[in-house]
């Protein structure tokens, strides 16, 4: 079955302690992207990736940060998380390089609470 | 920059009323507009998109028309279900590799 895999759907920390939320894709997609989920501010892109050791900065990337070593994962790591970031977490891919007629395929979501 | 808007909710209806979202955008250029969909613990999926001005998108019978005069895409459906029942975001893609989404816009719909 074709699909995005986060890993985990809850995490809840604290502050100062190193996470990393996994993202898989099993579609050969090359583009994938994080995006957290605030209430009121709808989605917003953390950084995005166009293909392997291609990783590009989003709206939000401050506390962050991606890789981009294989195809199919794209992890999203906070070094040290802070309360402001407790947040709902999307992984997306997509086919190609963004074209304006692909769509994006979205993980579960992750869950992150920072105590 | 570019940016999305849609009407504040929750959307409160009863099962077989008509449905309106409005979406209104702010973009250079020609985007491309589309509607995804996030029902309960799930992520998005899209349901419908439009490329270019006065075309429609439309699936699961929801409706939305591309209008430049107007920088709106509004999402429409004639009888709506309880299993509409979800949050609606709004979307526009430019050139460059982002998508902007707006704010979400939560669905209930009542038996």
């Amino acid at each position: 079955e074709a699909q995005v895999t986060q890993n985990p759907r809850y995490l809840i920390t604290v502050t100062g302690k190193k996470l990393t939320v996994t993202c898989s894709q099993n579609m050969n997609h090359e583009y994938m992207s994080w995006y957290r989920q605030d209430p009121g501010l709808g989605l917003r892109q953390i950084y995005y990736s166009m293909n392997v050791e291609v990783t590009d900065k989003g709206d939000v990337p401050e506390g962050y940060k991606v890789s981009r070593k294989e195809k199919r994962n794209f992890p999203l790591i906070l070094e040290s998380p802070s309360p402001n970031q407790t947040s709902l977490y999307f992984c997306a891919s997509s086919p190609r390089s963004f074209a304006t007629n692909e769509k994006l395929f979205f993980g579960s979501g992750t869950q992150l609470s920072v105590l | 920059g570019d940016s999305v808007t849609q009407m504040e909710g929750p959307v409160t209806l009863s099962e077989e009323a008509f449905l309106t979202i409005n979406c209104t955008y702010t973009a250079t250029g020609y985007p491309s507009l589309f509607w995804y969909v996030q029902y309960p613990g799930e992520g998005l999926q899209l349901l419908l998109k439009a490329t270019k001005a006065d075309d429609k998108g439309s699936n699961k019978g929801f409706e939305a028309t591309y209008r430049k005069e107007t920088t709106s895409f509004h999402l429409e459906k004639g009888s709506v279900q309880v299993s509409d029942s979800a949050v609606y975001f709004c979307a526009l893609h430019n050139a460059g590799n982002m998508l902007t989404f707006g704010g979400g816009t939560r669905l209930m719909v009542k038996p």
